[in-house]
C-alpha cells in the first residue's frame, strides 16, 4: 500500500498571499496518478488536479500542480476567500487508491 | 448535468448490515467505474473499493473484504454498498464518487452518514 503523507497539517495565511502543499508518497506513484481534491465542511471533496498537473474543469488557474515520482505539490496562487479548506492528494495507479491525511487552510 | 444522489442517514447497532445507494443520471451509468469512499469523522478519505457497473466486476480493499459487497442495476443507474458486521468503527460518512478513467473522481454523492451504536 502506498502511503501518502501531507504537509503542513495546517497553513495559516491571509487572503492574496500563495499557499504551497506538499504530498510525500512512500513509493513512486505510477504515471504521476496522483489527485488533489477540496473539502469544506459538510461537502464532499472536489476534484481540483488529476494526473499529477492538469486542472479538472472549472478550477481556476490560481491551482497549479507539479512533481512526480513520490514528491508532489499544491500551489494556490493568490488565496480567495473561498480557498480556506482543507486539502487532500490521492494517488490511484495503484490498489489501494489511497488519500493522504489532508491539510487544512486556514485564515490567518 | 451529472448527478450522484445518495440515500439517507442511517443508524445501526453493532453487528448489523448497512445498504447505501447512489443514484447516477446525467451520462451513461455503464461506461465509467464507481467508487465507495468513506470518511470518519475528523480524518481524511479511506478508499473502499470499486465496481465496474458495466460487468459487474469489483475491486475490495483488503481492509474490508468480507465484509463489503458492492452491486449495480443499470435498469435504474443504481450502485450500492453493502457493509456487514458493522462496529463502531464504521461510523462514518459514506460517498459513491466517479471515476473519470484515469483522471481522479470527478463527481460525488453527497454523502450518507452512517452511525453505529447501541
Amino acid at each position: 500500500e502506498i502511503v501518502l503523507t501531507q504537509s503542513p497539517g495546517t497553513l495559516s495565511l491571509s487572503p492574496g498571499e500563495r499557499a504551497t502543499l506538499s504530498c510525500r508518497a512512500s513509493q513512486s506513484v505510477s504515471n504521476s496518478y496522483l489527485a488533489w481534491y477540496q473539502q469544506k465542511p459538510g461537502q464532499a471533496p472536489r476534484l481540483l488536479i488529476y494526473g499529477a498537473s492538469s486542472r479538472a474543469t472549472g478550477i481556476p488557474d490560481r491551482f497549479s500542480g507539479s512533481g512526480s515520482g513520490t514528491d508532489f505539490t499544491l500551489t494556490i496562487g493568490r488565496l480567495e476567500p473561498e480557498d480556506f479548506a482543507v486539502y487532500y492528494c490521492q494517488q490511484y495507479g495503484t490498489s489501494p487508491r489511497t488519500f493522504g491525511q489532508g491539510t487544512k487552510v486556514e485564515i490567518k | 448535468q451529472v448527478q450522484l444522489v445518495q440515500s439517507g442517514a442511517e443508524v445501526k447497532k453493532p453487528g448489523a448490515s448497512v445498504k447505501v445507494s447512489c443514484k447516477a443520471s446525467g451520462y451513461k451509468f455503464t461506461a465509467y467505474y464507481m467508487h465507495w469512499v468513506r470518511q470518519a469523522p475528523g480524518q481524511g478519505p479511506e478508499w473502499m473499493g470499486w465496481l465496474n457497473p458495466d460487468s459487474g466486476g469489483t475491486n475490495y480493499a483488503q481492509e474490508f473484504q468480507g465484509r463489503v459487497t458492492m452491486t449495480g442495476d443499470t435498469s435504474i443507474s443504481t450502485a450500492y454498498m453493502e457493509l456487514t458486521s458493522l462496529t463502531s468503527d464504521d461510523t462514518a460518512t459514506y460517498y459513491c464518487a466517479r471515476d473519470l478513467g484515469l483522471r481522479g473522481f470527478d463527481y460525488w454523492g453527497q454523502g450518507t452518514l452512517v452511525t453505529v451504536s447501541s
